[in-house]
């Protein structure tokens, strides 16, 4: 599976968007783009995966460009609830049930 | 409808000893995954397990091992514990085995080794 890079940490205030970017640029056609957040001690929660199409649900927007080398992960309105370490993942279609995750981007937001 | 549910939810055992920790997934998913999370490794992938077999493994020894029952509830033990063993250790389920499937955790279990 490919490489992500994420920054380390970021801060948002309460009640603006959180963009969390992720940078997978040796990213093969027939890989996803997952993303997934884990609040402290909890098991991580899923969020949104996407192919090459941006993505829309009740929880986050998916923006993947077009070269599909990079992507944006969109929480529209953060909330204090929405700290959390927040993990981008790339996942081929014929890999099991199996993400490997890397050191995410910590998530702090600001009242 | 219920999540993936792990039991127990925090666990003591002693160098040497083994444990056995369990994952029952979401109803009518078929692919069980495990994984181990320290604050120094991180979250690593330990194996997978569809339809009673196991379909992948992380690089972990032999000491750590799994099943998955007809009903897809799955066990993962690890035997002669070692202080480094201690871990959150969890459980995702899948509809399915493949990559555009998403999997769901479980809260996971707690173990510490003295």
């Amino acid at each position: 599976d490919a490489k992500t890079t994420q920054p380390t940490s970021m801060d948002c205030a309460e009640g603006r968007a959180a963009n969390l970017p992720c940078n997978h640029s040796t990213i093969s056609g027939n890989e996803y783009v997952y993303w997934y957040r884990q609040i402290h001690s909890q098991g991580p929660q899923y969020i949104i995966h996407g192919l090459k199409n941006n993505e829309t649900n009740e929880m986050a927007s998916l923006i993947i460009t077009e070269d599909r080398k990079s992507s944006t992960l969109i929480l529209p309105h953060a909330t204090l609830r929405d700290t959390a370490v927040y993990y981008c993942i790339v996942r081929a279609r014929n890999t099991g049930n199996q993400f490997y995750f890397g050191t995410g981007t910590s998530l702090t937001v600001i009242p | 409808k219920a999540g993936v549910t792990q039991t127990p939810r925090y666990l003591i055992k002693t160098r040497g000893q083994q444990v056995t920790l369990s994952c029952s997934p979401i109803s009518g998913h078929r692919s069980v995954s495990w994984y181990q999370q320290t604050p120094g490794q991180g979250l690593q992938f330990l194996f997978e397990y569809f339809s009673e077999t196991q379909r992948n493994k992380g690089n972990f020894p032999g000491r750590f091992s799994g099943r998955q029952f007809s009903n897809s509830r799955s066990e993962m033990n690890v035997s002669t514990l070692e202080l480094g063993d201690s871990a959150l250790y969890l459980c995702a389920s899948s509809l399915g085995n493949t990559g555009d499937t998403e999997a769901f955790f479980g809260q996971g279990t707690r173990l510490t080794v003295v």
